[in-house]
Order: structure tokens, then C-alpha cells, then sequence
């Protein structure tokens, strides 16, 4: 696998389920991100981690929990979703270092609450 | 944060170089301009990004306004692969992860 890879691809949960995407890159980065995407909207920018640490969290709702074991991983776990919760749920990861990095995404998880 | 104005669509004719404009008038003095793009059903890919100078890579060219109020992404020969939205974002530069914020873009049409 080389890149950004995302699983699932498609999700469909009810609202009470509680589930969890996966993200994982495999080109050595140190800063990974949560994105939403919903239909006809921009994408937003949810949970940011640098070297595992937490850096953002742009008033995401507690139903949505990020979670960074290493830097090559990242989860976001999801519970009691709602059904405006139904989106594109993108990862991306970058190598943050003295000059640029630009963000590698991931092809997405297509989530549909119930 | 400092925005971005683009047209909400454009259409070029396959092999025909493509200006896609933006305009950032706040863009403030460390702020770098970025290109990414989205493909039907894929994640944003980068394009380009630049500070101050015109840039070139193999995708396109960065046209930067002398003020920097202003840019142009130019795709030299258009091809049906590049029908996508295209972004263009501000941002502080790296030495921690950056954060991109999305506009709603610019739809691209190629026509055979």
C-alpha cells in the first residue's frame, strides 16, 4: 500500500451504533487530519494531530473522538451520530518540517447515519 | 483567517490553457497560497503553493500579483483529467501542521 488509505470505504450505522474509520499512511509523515465533507458545502477541517499530539479540535461535537496511537494511524470513533452527520469523512497527513508540507489525502470513508 | 474569492465554475476547451483566478486581498505578509484540487469521488490532491515568486511544476504554473492580492493557477494544456474543483487556500507556513481552510472552489469543465 503506498499513500493515504482509508477503511472502510462506505459506512451506513444507526444512530446508536458506535463505530470506528481507520486512516493510514505509509509515506513516513509526522501530522495527521480529520476533514469532513458534506454535500455542497467546503470541506471542514476537524481533529489535527503533530507527532501523535493533539493540535486542533475546531469544535468538533463528543459523538466524534479522534484517536492518534503513532503517526502512522489514526482513528475517529463514532457514537450516537445523527443523521446530518452523513458525509465524506476524509484523512490527510503531511511531514511538517522547516519549509513545506503539503497535505496527502486519503480517498475517504462515505458515512450515512440513519 | 484570510480568504479567498473564486469564480464558482469556468469551462476551457481540451488542450487550451486554463487562468483560474483568485483573489485573497487580506492575505497577510507570511500567509502561503496554495492550490489543491478534487476529482470526482477522490480526496483533494496539491497542485502548487508559493509565497511571493511565480512557480512552476509539472501540474501547473503559480502567477503571484506583485501585492500578492492575487493569483492565477495556469494549466498550460487542459485535459478531460484536470475537470475538477480546484482550491485556493491561505496559510501561515509549516513548523507546525497546518491548518487549510476550504472555500467552495472553482468547478472546472473540460470540453472535448
Amino acid at each position: 500500500e503506498t499513500g493515504v488509505t482509508q477503511t472502510p470505504r462506505h459506512l451506513v450505522m444507526g444512530m446508536t451504533n458506535k463505530k470506528s474509520l481507520k486512516c493510514e499512511q505509509h509515506l513516513g509523515h509526522n501530522a495527521m487530519y480529520w476533514y469532513k465533507q458534506s454535500a455542497k458545502k467546503p470541506l471542514e477541517l476537524m481533529f489535527v494531530y503533530n507527532f501523535k499530539e493533539q493540535t486542533e479540535n475546531n469544535s468538533v461535537p463528543s459523538r466524534f473522538s479522534p484517536e492518534c496511537p503513532n503517526s502512522s494511524h489514526l482513528f475517529l470513533h463514532l457514537h450516537t451520530l445523527q443523521p446530518e452527520d452523513s458525509a465524506l469523512y476524509l484523512c490527510a497527513s503531511s511531514q511538517e518540517r522547516a519549509s513545506y508540507g503539503e497535505q496527502f489525502f486519503g480517498p475517504g470513508t462515505r458515512l450515512t447515519v440513519l | 483567517d484570510a480568504k479567498t474569492t473564486q469564480p464558482n465554475s469556468m469551462e476551457s476547451n481540451e488542450e487550451e490553457p486554463v487562468h483560474l483566478p483568485c483573489n485573497h486581498s487580506t492575505i497577510s505578509g507570511t500567509d502561503y497560497i496554495h492550490w489543491y484540487r478534487q476529482l470526482p469521488s477522490q480526496g483533494p490532491e496539491y497542485v502548487i503553493h508559493g509565497l511571493t515568486s511565480n512557480v512552476n511544476n509539472r501540474m501547473a504554473s503559480l502567477a503571484i500579483a506583485e501585492d500578492r492580492k492575487s493569483s492565477t493557477l495556469i494549466l498550460h494544456r487542459a485535459t478531460l483529467r484536470d475537470a475538477a474543483v480546484y482550491y485556493c487556500i491561505l496559510s501561515l507556513p509549516s513548523g507546525s501542521a497546518r491548518q487549510l481552510t476550504f472555500g467552495s472552489g472553482t468547478q472546472l469543465t473540460v470540453l472535448p
